[in-house]
Parts: structure tokens; C-alpha cells; sequence
């Protein structure tokens, strides 16, 4: 999968804690991206980064936040889960801004009781 | 924004017979299509792609066409087996993101 580890695979959380998603790359990709997955809404981008320190927001960014201290790493947080916000989290990776694939990790389920 | 359309959301067809699979965008300036396929519990995989200045793709069995003008593009997949049972999802560029389509249910029939 394109050397990229999410974790934790799977979470339950319960609604009103913060909760952080980890996305962890080997390639040295400069872009790197959050997207939620849901039933009858395909794929919905949240935050992206294309750099160290350089983020910005996608379709759905409210009630997340992210940060990339380093190159490999690009974290996810929700701040207050709700309900609203279980879901399957894929990050995925990508060596050039355009005219290249986004690569996916195998994805985090979770779940905000 | 970037819209993208997919259709149809669930396709079933018998085992050698072809499947296609349709998405229209609405920014003219998106120039980079791919298709993913994605299987239970797994990220989506990289299939096929296409880039605006070309008007057809093939890999084997997968082929993709593109027609800039209706700003739309479709995946042609032939002699299909029942390992292509999946979900697949077109995508167009976006600035540095890519738009999903809702995705298309593909089953495969012996």
C-alpha cells in the first residue's frame, strides 16, 4: 500500500472526547491528504498538506484540524468527536500536485458512540 | 467546486460480458482523471488514469475515454471475472486534491 501505515485501524470513541489519527509514510511524498468515507457519499476531502507546516481546508474541514511537524507524518484530530463524525478516515499520499495518483492507506473505522 | 457525478451507483452483469461505468465533471480546467477500484476493508487501488490531452487509455482488459467538450469520461471494462466485483470510484483533479464520484457497485456474476 504504497508504504503508508494508519493508526489506530479501528476506534471507538465516545462523543465529546478528542480523538487522533495518525498517518505515517516511508515514500517522502510531498502531498498528503485526509479524506472520510461514507455510504451514498464516496469520498469527501478534509485537510491536505503539501508541504511540512503547510495544510489547508477540503469539503468537509469543520471539526478537524491537522498538523505535519515532519514529512512522513500527518495527523488528524477531532477536537470534540460527534456522532456525525463516524466514519472510515483515509489518508493517502501523493508525489507531485498534479497530474499524479493519490495513493490510499487502508483506511481508520471510527466510531463515535 | 469540483463536481463529479457517477453512474450507475450498483451495476450487475454475468461473467464475460463488458461493464461501463460514466462520470461527468464540471471544472473545464480539471485535466487528470483516474479510476480507483476499492475491495472490502481496503483503500481504494489506483486502476487506470487518463490525462486531458488523450482521448482513450487501455490496459488490458480496462479502458478509459475521455471527451473534454461534454466534460465527461467513462471506464469500459471487458471479459469480466467475478474478481472484479468492487467498488469503483472515478476522480478528477482539483487544484492539488482530487473530486470522488458517489462510486459504482460492481457485481460479477458466474
Amino acid at each position: 500500500d504504497a508504504g503508508i501505515t494508519q493508526s489506530p485501524r479501528h476506534k471507538v470513541t465516545e462523543t465529546g472526547t478528542p480523538v487522533t489519527l495518525r498517518c505515517h509514510q516511508t515514500e517522502n511524498h510531498r502531498y498528503m491528504y485526509w479524506y472520510r468515507q461514507d455510504p451514498g457519499h464516496g469520498l469527501r476531502l478534509i485537510h491536505y498538506s503539501y508541504g511540512v507546516k503547510d495544510t489547508d481546508k477540503g469539503e468537509v474541514s469543520d471539526g478537524y484540524s491537522v498538523s505535519r511537524s515532519k514529512t512522513e507524518d500527518f495527523l488528524l484530530t477531532l477536537e470534540s468527536a460527534t456522532s456525525s463524525q463516524t466514519s472510515v478516515y483515509f489518508c493517502a499520499i501523493r508525489n507531485t500536485g498534479g497530474y499524479s495518483p493519490l495513493h490510499f492507506g487502508n483506511g481508520t473505522r471510527l466510531t463515535v458512540t | 467546486g469540483e463536481n463529479v457525478e457517477q453512474h450507475p451507483s450498483t451495476l450487475s452483469v454475468q461473467e464475460g460480458d463488458s461493464a461501463v461505468i460514466k462520470c461527468t465533471y464540471s471544472d473545464s480546467a480539471s485535466n487528470y482523471f483516474p479510476w480507483y477500484k476499492q475491495e472490502l476493508g481496503k483503500g481504494p487501488q489506483l486502476i487506470i488514469d487518463i490525462r486531458s490531452n488523450v482521448g482513450e487509455k487501455k490496459d488490458q482488459r480496462i479502458a478509459v475515454t475521455l471527451n473534454k467538450t461534454a466534460k465527461h469520461f467513462s471506464l469500459h471494462i471487458t471479459e469480466t471475472q467475478p474478481e472484479d466485483s468492487a467498488v469503483y470510484f472515478c476522480a478528477a483533479e482539483s487544484g492539488y486534491a482530487l473530486n470522488f464520484g458517489k462510486g459504482t457497485s460492481l457485481l460479477v456474476t458466474p
